[in-house]
């Protein structure tokens, strides 16, 4: 059965630094990866999806990279601000089953 | 620019009342889901349409029903509400393609307590 983790399940950092959150699963016969954002008492937001294909994907300071075989992925957050501060979620798709999520990484970033 | 509703946003219910959860979606997206989100379980599927007139079971679709009224509308309804059922119910849709390969847009959750 798919697990998704992530970790760490919270970051706390200062403004301005670049960090990187991590999601891990266990079968790496996926479709795609999802990285999503939730705002506190909040739906999800999609960030970033990487087919299976795919190595990386780019949306401003967003960079994700998905390495299938490893079953990695990261989320790169470039310059982070105050504004970055929400509960980040990645979510992996197989052939048959619905959206698997992991726990997500509350990030909290101080100015 | 609406995306997808859910209607209500909180909801206290007693055991055994039944309710039914709203969502619509101004996309003309094909797919619809149910997702419940509960603290350290992470977000699971209850259950999916992939198009109108059809409806699959996910991961926990016990003690749930679903109707997809149209392409827009997909409910979500409790028979008998138990205490095991207060979470956040999410409801999500997608672009036609293969259900599960396009983004999924989400709404802003139900938040229902059950006493």
């Amino acid at each position: 059965k798919q697990e998704v983790t992530q970790i760490p399940a919270a970051l706390s950092v200062p403004e301005g630094e670049n960090l990187v959150l991590n999601c891990s699963f266990t079968d790496s016969a996926i479709y795609n990866l999802q990285w999503f954002r939730q705002d506190p008492g909040k739906g999800l937001t999609s960030l970033l999806l990487i087919q299976s294909s795919q190595r990386e994907q780019t949306s401003g300071r967003l960079n994700a990279s998905l390495d299938k075989s490893s079953g990695r992925s990261t989320l790169y957050i470039a310059a982070s601000q105050p504004g970055d501060s929400a509960t980040y979620l990645c979510a992996v798709h197989q052939a048959g089953t619905a959206l698997i999520f992991g726990k997500g990484t509350t990030l909290s970033v101080s100015s | 620019n609406a995306g997808v509703t859910q209607t209500p946003k909180f909801q206290v219910l007693k055991t055994g009342q039944s309710m039914t959860l709203q969502c619509a979606q101004d996309m003309n997206h094909n797919s619809m889901y149910w997702y419940r989100q509960d603290p350290g379980m992470g977000l699971r599927l209850i259950y999916y349409s992939a198009s109108e007139g059809t409806t699959d079971k996910g991961e926990v679709p016990n003690g749930y029903n679903v109707s997809r009224l149209n392409k827009r509308e997909f409910s979500l309804r409790l028979e008998s509400a138990a205490p095991s059922q207060t979470s956040v119910y999410f409801c999500a849709s997608s672009a036609p393609g293969l259900r599960f390969e396009q983004p999924q847009h989400f709404g802003d959750g139900t938040r229902l307590s059950i006493l």
